[in-house]
């Protein structure tokens, strides 16, 4: 069985760009969640989506935003990228919502210059 | 606002002694805890996970402790191995069961 599948692996990306990650849940789980996880740091929640319905937020400014697909599939897109936004962006899906059962992927690498 | 903080940043083992890593938490609401590894280049790995209505739980070669009244877990590793080596992690379930706040993290080196 695949477990969570992020794409790409790694990114490079100018300040100011637009970026969007991708998140494959494992089969038959109906949540996603997204973290960022700054170097030296841990994971931050960003979003946790369930049965394509945003169902928490984290802390992050609005130029950060997600959805979810009818195959549970999801997308992170970040604008008008900082310096800051440089991170490991972990994906993690779960069956139902809540933090319980996660698994994460292996996140994608960005790197904005 | 919830915090969740590990005592040391760094912890260097022999191989074959017992690693004790520990975390601390400041929200008392706060009823589910797990513990993650973190291998470099991966994302973070499920280790075992505690109930704020347990004590102590364990696993293979790993237990935690819970220690509700001065809000503190702690991860023991057994007989720790060159691939325990990591960063490791906890994490409190939090804000209506939607999201993990995680602690900083604690790296393991393990010599031989």
């Amino acid at each position: 069985d695949a477990g969570v599948t992020q794409s790409p692996t790694h990114l490079i990306k100018t300040r100011g760009q637009q970026v969007t990650l991708r998140c494959s849940p494992i089969s038959g789980h109906k949540s996603v969640s997204w973290y960022q996880q700054v170097l030296g740091q841990g994971p931050q929640f960003i979003f946790q989506y369930y049965e394509k319905e945003e169902r928490g937020r984290g802390n992050f400014p609005d130029r950060f935003s997600a959805r979810q697909f009818p195959n549970y599939s999801s997308e992170l897109n970040v604008n008008a990228l900082l310096l800051g936004d440089s991170a490991l962006y972990l994906c993690a899906s779960s069956l139902a919502g809540g933090g319980y059962g996660y698994t994460f992927g292996s996140g994608t690498r960005l790197t904005v210059v | 606002g919830e915090s969740v903080g590990l005592h040391l940043p760094t912890l260097s083992v022999q191989e074959g002694d017992n690693s004790i890593i520990n975390c601390a938490y400041s929200n008392s609401a706060s009823d589910y805890f797990i513990w993650y590894k973190q291998e470099s280049g991966k994302g973070p790995q499920f280790i075992i996970d505690i109930r704020s209505n347990m004590d102590k739980r364990q696993g293979q070669r790993v237990t935690v402790l819970l220690n509700k009244t001065v809000k503190h877990l702690s991860l023991q590793i057994a007989a720790t191995q060159p691939g325990d080596s990591a960063v490791y992690f906890c994490a409190a379930l939090s804000g209506g069961y939607n999201k993990l706040i995680f602690g900083a993290g604690t790296r393991l080196a393990v010599h031989p």
